[in-house]
């Protein structure tokens, strides 16, 4: 199975600064056929189900704001928000679909907070 | 707009089961599989498995083949997932998602169960 890391575990950041969340795949989650990255980002604020951000690592889900980018390929991976707002306060996790069977695998999460 | 809305929240002791129901709305039910992920407290998201409502096929994690079973009733447009052997450690939040072949796009808001005896 595909496992995923994210460093760091948590962050803080001040407000209107850049946030980074890297994320890395034990194995290439990059498609060479269609040449997409099978590859997805999700916020989850505290009592909230996960929000969809990215997917095909760098392609913003409609509503989105567009301080959230996502950029990577093959195994490393990288969310960035622009200039943190204090309702991005949250946990973002990544996740793999490249591997599916056996099935969906998530990040351990990243959590960002205001300094 | 499309919904899914889960049951509430439930209580089993040690060895029971479960059932969870995610009923979806604003779409055709039969299009989109539906996976189900859980979240103990303060811990991350963990994939369960999948089903297809239109065929009714399945996909478990291996983590629990022979202990979860994915269902559907199609004329109410609703998804099961049953959790059998209950154990302390599977006390989470339990979500269905709609899967739509690049991502889960929508979330159910979440089923609390705890196991306790």
């Amino acid at each position: 199975d595909i496992v995923m890391t994210q460093s760091p575990d948590s962050l803080a950041v001040s407000l209107g600064e850049r946030a980074t969340i890297n994320c890395k795949s034990s194995q290439t989650v990059l498609y060479s056929s269609n040449n997409k990255n099978y590859l997805a980002w999700y916020q989850q604020k505290p009592g909230q189900p996960p929000k969809l951000l990215i997917y095909w690592a760098s392609t913003r889900e409609s509503g989105v704001p567009d301080r959230f980018s996502g950029s990577g390929s093959g195994t490393d991976f990288t969310l960035t928000i622009s200039s943190l707002q204090a309702e991005d306060v949250a946990v973002y996790y990544c996740q793999q679909y490249y591997n599916t069977p056996p099935g969906f695998t998530f990040g351990p999460g990243t959590k960002v907070d205001i300094k | 707009q499309v919904q899914l809305v889960q049951s509430g929240a439930e209580v089993k002791k040690p060895g029971a089961s479960v059932k969870v129901s995610c009923k979806a709305s604003g779409y055709t039910f039969s299009s989109y599989d539906i996976n189900w992920v859980r979240q103990a407290t303060g811990q991350g998201l963990e994939w369960m498995g999948w089903m297809n409502p239109h065929s009714g096929n399945t996909g478990y994690a291996q983590k629990f083949q022979g202990r979860v079973t994915m269902t559907r009733n199609t004329s109410i447009s609703t998804a099961y997932m049953e959790l059998s052997s209950l154990r302390s450690d599977d006390t989470a939040v339990y979500y269905c998602a709609r899967w739509v072949s690049k991502a889960f796009d929508y979330w159910g808001q979440g089923t609390l169960v705890t196991v306790s005896s």
